[in-house]
C-alpha cells in the first residue's frame, strides 16, 4: 500500500524558512509523480498552493516555492508570517487516475 | 469565474447511501476530471475518486467498492454515491477539480458535512 509521507508538526519563528517534505514509504518521489501542495485553515477549503512540483498557483506570494530535495518532494515557505500557522497537505499523483494524499503537516509560528 | 457549488443530504443513518451534487458553474468539465475528496473530522484529506466529462471514472481502491461518481454533461453537474455508510464516513465532503495536463486540484468547493448516526 502507498503511503505518502510528511512531517506531523513543524514550527517556524516569524520572518525564518520552513521546507516541509512530502515522500513515499517506498521509494523516491520524482517530478513524474506530479507533486502538488494545499494549505488549509480550519473550517476553509484547501488552498492550492504549488503544482506540477513547483508551479505556483494563481495568487500566491513568492514566499512559496517547491522543488524536489533529495528523494522527496518539498515546500518551502520563507518570511514565514504569524497567517502561514495553519496545515499543508501534498498530493501524489501514482498514475492511472489515483491521487493521494499526505497526512499533513501542521505548521506553528512562534 | 469558475466556481464549483455542492450540496447534498447531511444527516444520514448507518446503512444508508450518501448521495451528494457538485454543479460547475462558469465553465465546463471540458480538459478536466472532477474529484471527491473528504476530511474526516480532525482528520486529513482523502482522495474519493473522479470522473471526466466522457464518464470515465477512477477510484480510490480502499472505497471503490461501495463508490460511484456520475456525471451529466446536460446540466454541468457530477454525483457521489456512496453506499452502506458507517460513523466511519463521517466527514466533510468536497468536490475539486483536476486538469488533465497537469494532475492537481486546482479548484474546490466549499465542503459539504455527512454526519453518520448509528
Amino acid at each position: 500500500q502507498t503511503v505518502v509521507t510528511q512531517e506531523p508538526s513543524f514550527s517556524v519563528s516569524p520572518g525564518g524558512t520552513v521546507t516541509l517534505t512530502c515522500g513515499l514509504n517506498s521509494g523516491s518521489v520524482s517530478t513524474t509523480y506530479y507533486p502538488s501542495w494545499y494549505q488549509q485553515t480550519p473550517g476553509q477549503a484547501p488552498r492550492t498552493l504549488i503544482y506540477n512540483t513547483k508551479t505556483r498557483s494563481s495568487g500566491v506570494p513568492d514566499r512559496f516555492s517547491g522543488s524536489i530535495l533529495g528523494n522527496k518532494a518539498a515546500l518551502t515557505i520563507t518570511g514565514a508570517q504569524a497567517d502561514d500557522e495553519c496545515d499543508y497537505y501534498c498530493v501524489l499523483y501514482m498514475g492511472s487516475g489515483i491521487s493521494v494524499f499526505g497526512g499533513g503537516t501542521k505548521l506553528t509560528v512562534l | 469565474q469558475v466556481q464549483l457549488q455542492q450540496w447534498g443530504a447531511g444527516l444520514l443513518k448507518s446503512s444508508e447511501t450518501l448521495s451528494l451534487t457538485c454543479a460547475v458553474y462558469g465553465g465546463s468539465f471540458s480538459g478536466y476530471y472532477c474529484s471527491w475528496i473528504r476530511q474526516s473530522p480532525g482528520k486529513g484529506l482523502e482522495w474519493i475518486g473522479e470522473i471526466n466529462r466522457s464518464g470515465s471514472t477512477n477510484y480510490n481502491p480502499s472505497l471503490k467498492s461501495r463508490v460511484t461518481i456520475s456525471v451529466d454533461t446536460s446540466k454541468n453537474q457530477f454525483f457521489l454515491r456512496m453506499s452502506s455508510v458507517t460513523a466511519a464516513d463521517t466527514a466533510v465532503y468536497f468536490c475539486a477539480r483536476t486538469p488533465v495536463a497537469t494532475p492537481h486540484f486546482d479548484l474546490w468547493g466549499r465542503g459539504t458535512l455527512v454526519t453518520v448516526s448509528s
